[in-house]
């Protein structure tokens, strides 16, 4: 069963490029990866989702090397409001099986 | 477009009571919904997973007459915490799978219910 792995937190400052690596050596054929940025006292937000390769949407890139044991998410230019917890998320499953292994989450602070 | 209510936003009971949480897909359907708890500080917990008409299938050392699942739409799941105690309280939320997406690791989440219990 795949386990993720995520730094606790890390900081940055507005206009900086950050990136956040989530591990998951045990990563499975099916599964798929998924990040979430959650606010206090708020549901997740879906964030991007990403097989193998490179992924890029309006707000993020997933970069996610050959091999799928890790994964980093890659925020352009950063803004206070991006200061939230960030959450990988590796699924996999249809019907009424899944595997859901949610990381532990990495407590993002930007700094003016 | 996808978007999960949750009702109520918070609530608080007394000890001994039972509370019922709504969970609803507005703008979709969904055929399966998810429900997480989540303490201070922590990550979400997978309390368990339902299917539109059938039965929910419990994570382990979630205590299935405990906290009863019932998914009778494809836009309606509701979550109910029986007898519920102090230790019960925490923030619990729920999100939904559209079934018109293939990647069960996209799921759109409610707002979330904080329920404290005296």
């Amino acid at each position: 069963l795949a386990k993720t792995t995520q730094p606790i937190s890390m900081d940055s400052y507005e206009g900086q490029e950050v990136n956040i690596t989530c591990s998951h050596n045990n990563i499975a054929t099916n599964d798929y990866i998924t990040w979430y940025q959650q606010f206090p006292s708020q549901g997740p937000r879906f964030i991007i989702q990403g097989y193998k390769t490179k992924v890029t949407n309006e707000v993020a890139s997933l970069f996610i090397p050959a091999d799928r044991k890790s994964s980093t998410l890659s925020l352009p230019r950063v803004s206070l409001s991006d200061t939230a917890v960030y959450y990988c998320l590796v699924a996999s499953g249809e019907d009424s099986n899944y595997q859901l292994i949610w990381g532990a989450g990495t407590k993002l602070i930007i700094k003016p | 477009g996808a978007v999960v209510s949750q009702h109520p936003s918070w609530v608080i009971c007394k000890s001994g009571t039972s509370v019922k949480i709504e969970c609803r897909s507005l703008d979709f359907q969904a055929t399966t919904m998810f429900w997480y708890r989540q303490f201070p500080k922590q990550s979400l917990m997978l309390m368990a997973t339902s299917n539109e008409g059938s039965k929910a299938t419990y994570e382990q050392g979630v205590e299935k007459d405990k906290f009863l699942i019932n998914h009778a739409s494809l836009t309606l799941s509701t979550l109910t915490v029986t007898s519920a105690h102090p230790e019960d309280s925490s923030f619990y939320i729920c999100s939904a799978r559209d079934r018109d997406r293939v990647y069960v690791g996209e799921q759109f989440f409610g707002p979330g219910t904080r329920l404290t219990v005296l």
